[in-house]
């Protein structure tokens, strides 16, 4: 079975200093892991995706993750917060072995609150 | 281009009654799931769909709930004699095909309201 964790509930940064956000996955095989925000009464909104290849994926916004395979870790970055990064952040994952299927499994998600 | 589409946005209905939330996904997808999300959780696999066909249903509740995809393109996701547990937002996402890594992009959601 797939599963992610989103160990932070909350993560408050003030703008312009670097945010992190932190995801944790379990797999049978390899995974697909994704990040989403979801801004209040939106959908989910695609930021980026490990596939495979490099570790460090950027994707849109300024937004970094880098996949740790030891870990079994995919934390998304931002060097610099803006106070409209405040949202709430999703990872997922799936599993690459065919058994998985195609659904994604989703963290709890965390809440970033950028303060001026 | 145009984005994944959810009609309505918003439903409030009454314990016991059927309900139809409406997918329309991203033109040329092929693929099209169905997620729901609870207060303050993630969202949770329900369905997708290849095509016509129903490749995957393992996270549909009980049988109260089925989608049906009769042209591959718009899919309706069906909720008989809804319970008040049915209360959720409920979101599509399409993906070009189903291969590998393919990312799916969402809709804005239906928030189901069962009173």
């Amino acid at each position: 079975a797939q599963s992610v964790a989103q160990p932070e509930d909350q993560v408050n940064v003030a703008e312009g200093n670097p945010l992190t956000v932190k995801c944790t996955y379990s797999v049978s095989g390899n995974p697909y892991l994704f990040w989403y925000v979801q801004y209040p009464n939106r959908g989910l909104q695609f930021l980026l995706k490990y596939i495979t290849g490099d570790n460090l994926v950027k994707g849109s916004y300024g937004f970094e993750a880098e996949f740790n395979k030891s870990q079994t870790s995919f934390h998304l970055k931002k060097p610099s917060a803006l106070v409209s990064d405040s949202a709430l952040y999703f990872c997922a994952v799936r599993d690459m072995i065919k058994a998985a299927g195609n659904k994604l499994t989703f963290g709890g998600g965390t809440r970033v609150l950028v303060k001026p | 281009g145009a984005g994944v589409s959810q009609t309505p946005s918003n439903k409030v209905t009454e314990k016991g009654k059927y309900v139809e939330l409406r997918c329309d996904p991203i033109s040329g997808h092929t693929a099209l799931y169905w997620y729901r999300q609870s207060l303050g959780q993630g969202p949770e696999f329900l369905i997708y769909f290849q095509g016509t066909g129903a490749a995957d249903d393992s996270g549909l509740p009980n049988d109260r709930f089925f989608a049906v995809r009769p042209e591959g393109s718009v899919s309706t996701l069906k909720i008989q004699r809804t319970e008040r547990g049915d209360s959720a937002v409920y979101l599509c996402a399409s993906s070009l095909t189903l291969s590998n890594g393919d990312t799916q992009y969402f809709g804005p959601g239906t928030r189901l309201t069962v009173l």
